[in-house]
């Protein structure tokens, strides 16, 4: 059982190109999330996604966009990278019932320069 | 909106010392509460979470934490901290009627030998 596996798990761009993250579940979950982790500024929600079909804006959605393929897939689209997107990205899922905890991948390193 | 704030960024302690973490949130509605811990370059591991019931609820490792819905917090704490518990701990919220989940900035806690 491999629970959230993102890909890449490391990447470096150059600001302007675009590149698209991966994120899988195989737990059957309903929710799925996408965060950034910065030194000193926690996690810090991007988007979101209830269900297949539905994605809400978090705290940090500017340069962003999401896209909830199917109920195991939600991946994460710079358009235009910037240095400022220079984070951790991490992916994670859980249950819609109330209470459900949820699981998070391994995290993708990404650098712009 | 909902918010959690964790007022220290660093905690020290001794080993076999008692460790709390603390954390204090905000939500429009009640609160799911969770803990979660991340080990350095190591995605976040779920440690415990509050949904209703008792307001002490244990979790893994020998961690606690408690309830307070009069002073809007949920400690976590450990009666004897182990040098194994250095890592960075989080406290997250959800409010009962969302799907959101929104994460504290960390607290980074190191347990000397």
């Amino acid at each position: 059982n491999a629970g959230v596996t993102q890909t890449p798990k490391f990447q470096v761009l150059k600001t302007g190109q675009s590149m698209t993250l991966q994120c899988a579940q195989d737990m059957n979950h309903n929710s799925m999330y996408w965060y950034r982790q910065d030194p000193g500024m926690g996690l810090r929600l991007i988007y979101y996604s209830a269900s297949e079909g539905t994605t809400d804006k978090g705290e940090v959605p500017n340069g962003y966009n999401v896209s909830r393929l199917n109920k195991r897939e939600f991946s994460l689209r710079l358009e235009s990278a910037a240095p400022s997107q220079t984070s951790v990205y991490f992916c994670a899922s859980s249950e819609i019932r109330g209470g459900a905890e949820a699981f998070f991948g391994q995290g993708t390193r990404l650098t712009v320069v | 909106a909902q918010s959690v704030a964790q007022p220290e960024d660093q905690v020290n302690v001794a080993e076999g010392n008692p460790l709390t973490v603390k954390c204090t949130y905000s939500v429009s509605g009640n609160p799911y509460l969770f803990w979660y811990v991340q080990y350095p370059n190591r995605g976040l591991q779920f440690l415990l979470k509050y949904i209703t019931g008792d307001n002490l609820v244990k979790g893994s490792y020998g961690f606690e934490a408690e309830f307070n819905k009069s002073q809007t917090s949920f400690h976590l704490k450990k009666p004897s901290a182990l040098v194994s518990d250095s890592a960075l701990y989080f406290c997250a919220v959800r409010d009962t009627n969302d799907y959101k989940l929104s994460f504290g900035a960390g607290t980074t806690v190191t347990v000397r030998a």
